[in-house]
């Protein structure tokens, strides 16, 4: 299995620029979730999705859109790239409240 | 909402324990998770504990619950060099229902 995959692994974006950041989870898991992470500053949720069809917003939603394309996908979207944007961005997947399995995570810069 | 906090910083020898501690302000988290994250790589769940439990240990790992408290402990004995590594605290369960992040303690372990 390989768990939970992100790609791509880096991007370099210019401001306004619009780009999708793709999640898959082999495990079969219900809920699924978008981080990022700064520094100083931990993971902060961006949204979830506890189930295949809907989703919610997170801690910090703005900027940002969400697609649960099916059980095992769910991408992120950043519709005009801000320098704020850039982060080390986690998908995560889990069974309800149990473990969350982290994806490798993407790093995005803003210019 | 759910805070959940850490000191950022925990420099130990090799062979000496260490101990990571996380404070919480939600008493109705149910469970408290520890995520070690090395650098380049995502989140990886180390240990969790339930909150009718004080105490879990899991090989090098043990870990302390004060629900009085609100606060969570995780001692590593025998610290190794490759145990050089972010750790995450995570409380699960609150008023907010997702899992809420501390923002890491940095473990630096020197031969």
């Amino acid at each position: 299995n390989a768990g939970v995959t992100q790609t791509p692994k880096f991007q370099v974006l210019k401001t306004g620029q619009s780009m999708t950041l793709q999640c898959a989870q082999d495990m079969n898991h219900n809920s699924m979730y978008w981080y990022r992470q700064d520094p100083g500053m931990g993971l902060r949720l961006i949204y979830y999705s506890a189930s295949e069809g809907t989703t919610d917003k997170g801690e910090v939603p703005n900027g940002y859109n969400v697609s649960r394309l099916n059980k095992r996908e769910f991408s992120l979207r950043l519709e005009s790239a801000a320098p704020s944007q850039t982060s080390v961005y986690f998908c995560a997947s889990s069974e309800s409240y149990n473990e969350q399995f982290f994806g490798p995570g993407t790093r995005l810069t803003v210019l | 909402g759910e805070d959940v906090e850490q000191s950022l910083f925990l420099s130990v020898r090799e062979g000496d324990s260490s101990v990571i501690n996380c404070t919480y302000t939600d008493s109705s988290s149910t469970y408290l998770y520890w995520y070690k994250q090395e650098p380049g790589a995502g989140l990886q769940l180390l240990t969790y504990i339930f909150s009718n439990m004080d105490m879990k240990q899991d090989q090098r790992l043990t870990v302390l619950l004060n629900k009085k408290d609100k606060h969570l402990s995780l001692r590593i004995a025998d610290t190794q060099t490759g145990d050089s590594a972010i750790y995450f605290c995570a409380a699960y369960g609150g008023s907010q229902g997702n899992l809420i992040f501390g923002k890491g303690t940095k473990l630096s372990v020197k031969p």
